[in-house]
């Protein structure tokens, strides 16, 4: 079964300032998706960026990217420019094979981000 | 476009009574599941439907658990008779394959059973 870790259970990082959150996976797929997900206070689930294992290309969503290391099993996310509104814990999830593995998403226990003005 | 639709948003109940969650999907999705989310286990996946049938519900900790899909626009969750270690957030997400299983959340069901 497929598993994601997510080492760091809290971070923080200054307004304007960058932050990595790391996330790695234990696999022996090779064709997956995986995500990353932001949970504010109000506990809406948003998606923040989605990576195909398939594409070497990085994903990124303006000030998010992602550091995808296929042979490591990481996923890392960069947040550039942080903002107060960045504040909230965030999700790494795998998907499995999209041919025939299961539908569903496999998360990691989260990491909480905290914004110091 | 409306997002994925929960209700109720919070729900409180006592130790034994019946409790039930509804879900609305995007319109067009043809995947929906049922996650819940808590501190001891975090977000694990309950069950999920394709096309109105479910397809893998091996999360559903007990009987006491049930969920149905009668069409397409609409699902439940039921847990009858409750217990306190019920108590949780319940997501419903919902996606559709050609937008590259991308799951879309709706903002969760925070039960509390007394």
């Amino acid at each position: 079964a497929q598993t994601v870790t997510q080492s760091q259970p809290e971070m923080s990082v200054q307004e304007a300032e960058t932050v990595t959150l790391s996330c790695t996976y234990d696999t022996s797929e090779s064709d997956y998706y995986l995500f990353w997900y932001k949970q504010p206070p109000s506990r809406q689930m948003i998606l923040v960026i989605r990576q195909e294992a398939y594409k070497q290309q990085n994903a990124t969503e303006n000030r998010f990217s992602v550091n995808f290391q296929k042979a490591a099993k990481s996923f890392s996310l960069k947040i550039s420019d942080s903002q107060l509104g960045d504040a909230a814990m965030y999700f790494c999830a795998y998907r499995s094979d999209p041919q025939g593995g299961s539908e569903k998403l496999v998360f990691g226990k989260g990491t909480k981000l905290t914004v110091n003005p | 476009d409306a997002g994925v639709i929960q209700s109720p948003r919070h729900e409180v109940t006592e130790m034994g009574q019946e409790v039930t969650l509804r879900c609305k999907p995007i319109s067009g999705h043809d995947y929906l599941f049922w996650y819940r989310q808590t501190m001891m286990r975090g977000l694990e996946l309950l069950i999920y439907f394709n096309n109105n049938v479910p397809i893998d519900d091996s999360g559903m900790p007990e009987d006491r658990f049930s969920a149905k899909m009668p069409n397409a626009s609409f699902s439940t969750l039921k847990i009858q008779p409750s217990e306190p270690r019920d108590s949780a957030v319940y997501f419903c997400a919902s996606s559709f394959r050609a937008g590259k299983y991308t799951q879309y959340f709706g903002p969760g069901t925070r039960l509390t059973v007394l």
